[in-house]
């Protein structure tokens, strides 16, 4: 069965930093598109960051220079090291396989980051 | 490229055909997909590439269009049905999603 888990949420201060994981049963990480897509309370789907197989990076411009997303091939792990964080970052954060570079067909279950003093 | 998704929310009697329309703010050809998200749940994929029904969606479901303009249809609404629908384009980053249309059972 395929399977995305994330963990690695939790309550953080303004300015701080967090260190969300993704590992994957039943997919290979390095060999697929893998995606971190936001959502803050209440709210619609936000895109954050997409890693290529080939080892490419993109990044939603409210994410830029805070957010750097990786991997750990050993580990079969999808990783986002979240630094500066701000108030707005609050959400809960998804990880998901982009098949072919076309649709999100496999998402983790979630976890939620709350940046609040 | 912005997505503008209508209705906001709708409201359907069970058995009801209900229709949501997306708009791309820019030519995406077909290069559209569509999400169902249930309360506390994650997003699931229903529709790719603006009319492709993914492996183990009911066939109630269905999509078209290409271009800056979209639709997604639910032949015959089901109680299981309820949930947020969103569109998501994939044509250029950043992947951009509109806002979501909840819906509901009258």
């Amino acid at each position: 069965e395929v399977q995305l888990v994330e963990s690695g949420g939790g309550f953080i201060q303004p300015g701080g930093s967090l260190r969300l994981s993704c590992a994957a049963s039943g997919l290979i990480v390095s060999s697929n598109y893998m995606n971190w897509v936001r959502q803050a309370p209440g709210k619609g789907l936000e895109w954050v960051s997409v890693l290529y197989s080939g080892g490419s990076t993109f990044y939603a411009d409210s994410v830029k220079g805070r957010f750097t997303i990786s991997r750990d091939n050993s580990k079969n792990t999808l990783y986002l090291q979240m630094n500066s964080l701000r108030a707005e970052d609050t959400a809960v954060y998804y990880c998901a396989r982009d098949k072919g570079g076309r649709a999100f067909d496999v998402w983790g279950q979630g976890t939620m980051v709350i940046v609040s003093s | 490229i912005q997505m503008t998704q209508s209705p906001s929310s709708l409201s359907a009697s069970v058995g009801d055909r209900v229709t949501i329309t997306c708009q791309a703010s820019q030519d995406i050809t077909n290069y559209l997909n569509w999400y169902q998200q249930k309360p506390g749940k994650a997003p699931k994929l229903l529709i790719y590439d603006a009319s492709n029904l993914e492996t183990g969606v009911p066939s109630r479901f269905s999509g078209s269009g290409s271009g800056t303009d979209f639709t997604f249809t639910i032949s015959s609404l089901q109680p299981e049905d309820i949930a947020t629908y969103y569109c998501q384009q994939y044509d250029n980053l950043p992947i951009t999603f509109g806002q979501g249309t909840r819906l509901e059972i009258k």
